[in-house]
């Protein structure tokens, strides 16, 4: 089954703790994005990356970092973790990058809560 | 990138066809029209998405304005399932990579 998978799909850390998220594709997509998710703000883009090794920041990435060492992987490491940081975050994949009428396929989320 | 305005919520009655607009009033000749949709708890789901045309898919019909300033997103019969946030968004090639810019979406509840 064509799918985008999360793990942890929650998690409960303290400030200061490093932690990864990991997510992978099995649709061999070149494009893969992460988003948060917060009440009254809707989803933003964090990091995207094209292909492997090709990565680039979003709307919101400071705080975080990425990276693509193998097409389905694309983890999201919080080096730092601080209380607003806490959120709902999405993976999503793509085909490519540039086709604008391609269809993202998200995964089904990580709750984490910063103390 | 170009803005959509939904409505904040909507109400439909189970099995009811059901029109959830939006409006691109500066949308762009090259802009695609994207639906998605967020089950409670989920993420996000593509729903269908158009350029000119009208589109139809298994899960919904997508209405294209002729002017293309606006959109509707039709279910033909609404079910318990389809309680959800839906959202209406442009995307367009350019320079670097596409991302699809979320708004706060229509709430649709479904009353059986």
């Amino acid at each position: 089954e064509a799918q985008v998978t999360q793990n942890p799909r929650y998690l409960i850390t303290v400030t200061g703790k490093k932690l990864t998220v990991t997510c992978s594709q099995n649709m061999n997509h070149e494009y893969m994005s992460w988003y948060r998710q917060d009440p009254g703000l809707g989803l933003r883009q964090i990091y995207y990356s094209m292909n492997v090794e090709v990565t680039d920041k979003g709307d919101v990435p400071e705080g975080y970092k990425v990276s693509r060492k193998e097409k389905r992987n694309f983890p999201l490491i919080l080096e730092s973790p601080s209380p607003n940081q806490t959120s709902l975050y999405f993976c999503a994949s793509s085909l490519s990058y540039n086709l604008p009428q391609e269809t993202q396929y998200f995964g089904p989320g990580t709750r984490l809560l910063v103390l | 990138d170009a803005k959509t305005t939904q409505p904040n919520s909507m109400e439909s009655n189970e099995e009811e066809p059901v029109h959830l607009p939006c409006n691109h009033s500066t949308i762009s000749g090259t802009d695609y029209i994207h639906w998605y949709r967020q089950l409670p708890s989920q993420g996000p789901e593509y729903v269908i998405h158009g350029l000119t045309s009208n589109v139809n898919n298994r899960m919904a019909s997508l209405a294209i304005a002729e002017d293309r300033k606006s959109s509707t997103l039709i279910l033909h019969r609404a079910t318990l399932r389809d309680a959800a946030v839906y959202y209406c968004i442009l995307s367009s090639s350019g320079a670097g990579s596409y991302q699809l810019t979320f708004g706060k979406g229509t709430k649709l509840s479904v009353i059986p």
